[in-house]
């Protein structure tokens, strides 16, 4: 079964980074892109950005460009996210989630999500 | 970037009625259309893609239609299952976007 397994909660100060991990299984992890995605709470879907595993590209949203980093790792199957220079706006949960094409250079949807982590950000 | 309208923002609805959500594009997006589910607490599920191809597994009873600015998501019978929150994601260009989502409630 594909699965996105994603790392455990984390609570941070402003202005602090995190750092989400996102495992993939069931697949070869290079043939698919991933995303970014988050949800503030009580809000809707937010697209972050977009990485494929096959040749390192990215995409970002224009508002977090410059403050995320998405990597890739192949020999473990894992993604990240990192988010740096936090604020209270950042507080949401962050899901990682499976797009069926590695680079085709334009979106896709999303067809296996992570459960998400939830990022606090509070002082 | 693309701007989606979902209507309507809330719905209240019975077992067994037939459900209707309509997404708007800002402009054309051809058949970059996509319909996802979300429960309180999951993640979202994807429903149908390429505007009505349905996901493996997804019931018969979800489609999806439409073509340039206007889509619709059909519940054909509501099921207390469905009871979730809809959301239709475009995917013509980046930045991918959502619409902002249909929450459909127990009447």
């Amino acid at each position: 079964q594909f699965q996105l397994v994603q790392s455990g909660a984390e609570v941070k100060k402003p202005g602090a980074s995190v750092k989400v991990s996102c495992r993939a299984s069931g697949y070869t992890f290079n043939r698919y892109g991933i995303n970014w995605v988050r949800q503030a709470p009580g809000q809707g879907l937010e697209w972050m950005g977009w990485i494929s595993p096959y040749n390192g590209y990215t995409k970002y949203v224009e508002r977090f460009q410059g403050r995320a980093t998405m990597t890739t790792d192949t020999s473990t199957s894992t993604a990240y996210m990192e988010l740096r220079s936090l604020s209270s706006e950042d507080t949401a949960v962050y899901y990682c989630a499976r797009e069926p094409i590695a680079a085709a250079g334009k979106p896709y949807y999303m067809d296996v999500w992570g459960k998400g982590t939830t990022v606090t950000v509070s002082s | 970037a693309i701007q989606l309208t979902q209507s309507p923002s809330s719905l209240s609805a019975s077992v067994g009625d037939r459900v209707t959500i309509t997404c708007r594009a800002s402009q054309g997006i051809g058949s970059g259309l996509a319909w996802y589910q979300q429960k309180p607490g999951n993640a979202p599920n994807l429903l149908i893609y390429d505007v009505s191809s349905l996901e493996s597994g997804v019931p018969s009873s979800f489609s999806g239609s439409g073509s340039g600015t206007e889509f619709t998501l059909t519940i054909s019978s509501l099921q207390p299952e469905d009871f979730a929150t809809y959301y239709c994601q475009q995917f013509s260009g980046y930045p991918p976007t959502f619409g902002g989502g249909t929450k459909v409630e127990i009447k």
